[in-house]
């Protein structure tokens, strides 16, 4: 059962427009959202991430923003440039000590120059 | 940031013969790797923890038998699947912790295994 779900699987985007990434995710009991972003043929590497007890978390260029009520997670990347584009993947775990990460399928952002 | 290396990249195998998938964190010690398996248009799914010098913890609904986890070093954590299937085809991929914290994990790039 996938508890976390990215229902969009590519996203393009004019630079410097604000790319937006949905995730949704169905147990209650995560407390821990992350996003990872892939370049082809690398693995995936840590982007931002967010704790339950807030509801929005920004890094530069980068902010996350946590909805608990609706069980949805966004990510923000404003401006958007082309090196941006790779696939991005949500991720969700629960519980302290937990080792074990939900990930969504991923999104495949394109940035058009 | 740390460094994960995973090999092969892919690997094409019979049915019936095993493969075996290394991962190495490069500048750092990890005592604990993870390895991960995605099927096509699926998410990554946890499949086994692995721990320097102790046996490895599964998932629930893998087999341990058949994907053998050996985590011999610090910095050396290996997959082996068991006389592979063709079901058993995916995308493993690798991850170690370089320190505490989710933001301190690193994957490695990935093995496609194909089995005919």
């Amino acid at each position: 059962d996938q508890q976390v779900k990215q229902n969009s699987p590519s996203l393009s985007v004019q630079e410097g427009r604000i790319s937006i990434l949905n995730c949704d995710y169905t147990n209650s009991m995560f407390d821990y959202f992350l996003w990872y972003k892939k370049y082809p043929a690398e693995g995936p590497t840590f982007l931002i991430s967010i704790s339950s007890i807030k509801d929005k978390n920004e890094d530069g260029r980068f902010t996350v923003f946590l909805n608990k009520s609706a069980k949805h997670l966004s990510l923000h990347i404003v401006p958007s440039q082309p090196g941006d584009s790779a696939v991005y993947f949500c991720a969700a775990t629960g519980q302290t000590g937990a080792n074990n990460l939900f990930f969504g399928t991923g999104t495949r952002l394109t940035v058009i120059p | 940031g740390a460094v994960v290396s995973q090999h092969p990249s892919w690997v094409i195998c019979k049915s019936g013969t095993s493969v075996k998938i290394e991962c190495r964190s490069l500048d750092f010690q990890a005592t604990t790797m993870f390895w991960y398996r995605q099927f096509p248009k699926q998410s990554l799914m946890l499949m086994a923890t692995s721990n320097e010098g102790s046996k490895a913890t599964y998932e629930q609904g893998v087999e341990k038998d058949k994907f053998l986890i050996n985590h011999a070093s610090l910095t050396l954590s290996t997959l082996t699947v068991t006389s592979a299937h063709p079901e058993d085809s995916s995308f493993y991929i690798c991850s170690a912790r370089a320190g505490t914290g989710w933001s301190k994990l690193f994957f490695g790039s990935g093995t496609q295994l194909s089995v005919l």
